[in-house]
């Protein structure tokens, strides 16, 4: 059964870059079956899809945020990741990994999660 | 941007039909799904395309969608179903996802 961890620093200076893994265990991140994403909720808000990433090589990102985000994967080390540039005070949030099933393979319509981790808190100060 | 319009609260008694109206013009052609989220937890999938219920989740909840709204029924529904329900559809390029804004339910 899938797991989802994510881990990174929970304090980032303004115009740094943010830095998170999501660690998988119970399966490889390269499994066709699967894909993963990345949503935040800021405190007291509601949920922002970010991006999903499927086999380590399809990418899809939230149009606003094309400019600073990337997500990858490390097959050696079954992790995801997410890397935010030039961040400010507004990407101040809870970050989720989330996962879901593929079932036509990068036929992304009837992609959603099923899986979530339990997320991680990311203040942006100085 | 594609955007999905909920709104921001519903309250209702115990026992009672809530009823979780989002509104999306892709929604004609995109399915929507449905996810509670309890205060300090992560989501948990509640309907997914558009009607279908994920196994452990409860009877009374349910799901339809007609013409450009989708909605979340929770028929009878019981304190502990107070939460923070967002809809979560993609947009007709099938490459960009978005959740609706929330609406907190309330059952009181």
């Amino acid at each position: 059964q899938l797991q989802l961890q994510e881990s990174g620093p929970g304090l980032v200076k303004p115009s740094e870059t943010l830095s998170l893994t999501c660690t998988v265990s119970g399966g490889p991140i390269d499994d066709s079956h699967y894909y993963w994403g990345w949503i935040r909720q800021p405190p007291g808000k509601g949920l922002e899809w970010l991006g999903n990433i499927y086999e380590s090589r399809s990418t899809y990102y939230k149009s606003s945020l094309k400019s600073r985000l990337t997500i990858s994967g490390d097959t050696s080390k079954n992790q995801v990741s997410l890397k935010l540039n030039s961040v400010t005070a507004a990407d101040s949030a809870v970050y989720f990994c989330a996962s879901g099933q593929a079932p036509y393979g990068d036929n992304s319509e009837f992609w959603y999660f099923d899986l979530w981790g339990r997320g991680t808190l990311v203040t942006v100060s100085s | 941007s594609y955007e999905l319009t909920q709104p921001p609260s519903v309250s209702v008694s115990p026992g009672q039909t809530a009823r979780i109206t989002c509104s999306g013009d892709a929604l004609p052609k995109k399915y929507a799904y449905w996810y509670q989220q309890k205060s300090g937890q992560a989501p948990v999938l509640v309907i997914y395309e558009d009607r279908r219920r994920p196994s452990g989740i409860p009877e009374r909840f349910s799901g339809s969608s007609s013409g450009t709204v989708a909605t979340l029924t929770i028929s009878g529904a019981q304190v502990e179903d107070e939460a923070d329900y967002y809809c979560y559809s993609t947009d007709s390029s099938d490459n960009h996802w978005v959740f609706g804004g929330g609406t907190k339910l309330t059952v009181l």
